[in-house]
């Protein structure tokens, strides 16, 4: 039982370049978070899914795009990267209640130069 | 928009010392409040969850209360040891199911 598996786990952009991350979860859980983490501003919603097939923009979405591929995996994608999306992004998924635990992976650590 | 605090920032105290952490939010209509570790380079472990009907969870050293009418919840980790280094983040979960992290506490607990 893996929980929430991110990858990569390092990853160094040139500005303008793009990438995806990617999230997978093996606990069967409905609802997959992406969160980015910056110094002093704890942790901000990127996009959510709450189900299979559906997504939504949380706090931060401009310059990201999410695809949720089935049930089990959650993606985030930067176009165009830009500086000031450096930093450490985390996927999170829950069962599908708000009365249960949040589960995170380990974690993206990205620079865009 | 609700505003989750934690003060103070960071914390360093001698190893066996009972401590608290801190955390405020401004909006009380919240479903449950979750406490979370987070080691360095490391993603987030939630220690516990307290509905919005509880008044606290305690798990091991650990204790943690909630006051929802005053927005309050404090985190009490009993005889504190080296290992419970870490940052320390609160988060609330709202209406719409999202949650809304504080910035943490960086706790040092020194030999």
């Amino acid at each position: 039982n893996a929980g929430v598996t991110q990858t990569p786990k390092f990853q160094v952009l040139k500005t303008g370049q793009s990438m995806t991350l990617q999230c997978a979860q093996d606990m069967n859980h409905n609802s997959m978070y992406w969160y980015r983490q910056d110094p002093g501003m704890g942790l901000r919603l990127i996009y959510y899914s709450a189900s299979e097939g559906t997504t939504d923009k949380g706090e931060v979405p401009n310059g990201y795009n999410v695809s949720r591929l089935n049930k089990r995996e959650f993606s985030l994608r930067l176009e165009s990267a830009a500086p000031s999306q450096t930093s450490v992004y985390f996927c999170a998924s829950i069962v599908d209640r708000a009365g249960e635990k949040l589960f995170f992976g380990s974690g993206t650590q990205l620079s865009v130069l | 928009k609700q505003e989750v605090t934690q003060i103070p920032a960071a914390l360093s105290v001698p190893e066996g010392e009972n401590l608290v952490l801190n955390c405020s939010f401004t909006d009380s209509a919240i479903y449950n409040l979750q406490w979370f570790r987070q080691d360095p380079g490391k993603g987030l472990t939630s220690l516990l969850l307290i509905q919005s009907s509880q008044r606290e969870q305690t798990s091991g050293r650990l204790n943690a209360s909630l006051d929802k009418s005053s927005g309050r919840s404090t985190l009490y980790i009993a005889a504190s040891q080296p290992g419970d280094s870490a940052t320390y983040l609160c988060a609330v979960t709202g209406s719409a199911r999202q949650l809304t992290f504080g910035s943490g506490t960086q706790l040092t607990v020194l030999p």
